[in-house]
C-alpha cells in the first residue's frame, strides 16, 4: 500500500536558518503530494502541493518539489521565523492527477524556531 | 465564508460508551473525509462520504460508522469506546478537484 516516511526527530532551528524537512513516499501510479502543517490545538492547514512530476508547489516562502525519480518531496524554507515552529506533515492522495481522496499522511516533523 | 466546522470541541467518555461527533462542510463542498489523529502520530484516514454513501474506508473496525446527510455535514460514530480510541478526530471537506480542508477537530479522552 501507500505510505509516507519523514525525517525522524524534531528540528530545532534559530531564526533565519535554513529549512529542510525530509519526506519520501511508495505510491502505485501518479499521486498528488502535500505539506500540511499543524500550529498548537489547532487542525491541519494545506501550506502547498504539487500534483505532477517536477511541479513545485509554493507558498509563504516554503517550497517543494515532486521528484518522481527519488520518490520525494522534500520541504525548504531559506528563513525561518519564529511564527513557523509548528509540525509539518507530508501527505500524498490516491487519487491521480487531482486532489480528490484519501490522503496518507506521514508521522510529522516537529519544527521549533529560536529567536 | 465558514470553513470547516466541526462539534463538540472537546468530549471525555468512559469505555463501553457511545459517541457521535459531528462536521459541517466547507461551503461548496459535497465529499467529507475523517480522520483519526493519535498524540505525536500523523492522521490515520477512518472514511469519506460522497452522495450520502460512503466511498471509501480506511482500516477501521466496523465499531466506527458514519454518516453523511443531504446538505452534506456528516456524523462520525464509535461503538463500545476503547481506551485507544482516545484521539483528535479530524474532519475534511472538498469538492471534485480541489484539495482538503481541515476543520479544528474533536478531541476525544476515554476514561
Amino acid at each position: 500500500g501507500n505510505s509516507v516516511t519523514q525525517m525522524e526527530g524534531p528540528v530545532t532551528l534559530s531564526e533565519e536558518a535554513f529549512l529542510t524537512i525530509n519526506c519520501t513516499y511508495t505510491a502505485t501510479g501518479y499521486p498528488s503530494l502535500f505539506w500540511y502543517v499543524q500550529y498548537p490545538g489547532e487542525g491541519l492547514q494545506l501550506l502547498l502541493k504539487a500534483t505532477k512530476a517536477d511541479d513545485k508547489g509554493s507558498n509563504k516562502g516554503f517550497e517543494a518539489t515532486y521528484r518522481k525519480e527519488t520518490t520525494s518531496f522534500h520541504l525548504e524554507k531559506g528563513s525561518v521565523q519564529v511564527s513557523d515552529s509548528a509540525v509539518y506533515f507530508c501527505a500524498l492522495s490516491e487519487a491521480s492527477g487531482t486532489s480528490y481522496g484519501k490522503l496518507t499522511f506521514g508521522q510529522g516533523t516537529i519544527l521549533t524556531v529560536h529567536p | 465564508d465558514a470553513g470547516v466546522t466541526q462539534s463538540p470541541t472537546h468530549l471525555i467518555k468512559t469505555r463501553g460508551q457511545q459517541v457521535t461527533l459531528r462536521c459541517s462542510p466547507k461551503s461548496g463542498h459535497d465529499t467529507v473525509s475523517w480522520y483519526q489523529q493519535a498524540l505525536g502520530q500523523g492522521p490515520q484516514f477512518i472514511f469519506q462520504y460522497y452522495e450520502e454513501e460512503e466511498r471509501q474506508r480506511g482500516n477501521f473496525p466496523d465499531r466506527f460508522s458514519g454518516h453523511q446527510f443531504p446538505n452534506y455535514s456528516s456524523e462520525l460514530n464509535v461503538n463500545a469506546l476503547l481506551l485507544g480510541d482516545s484521539a483528535l478526530y479530524l474532519c475534511a471537506s472538498s469538492s471534485r478537484y480541489n484539495e482538503q480542508f481541515f476543520g479544528p477537530g474533536t478531541r476525544l479522552t476515554v476514561l
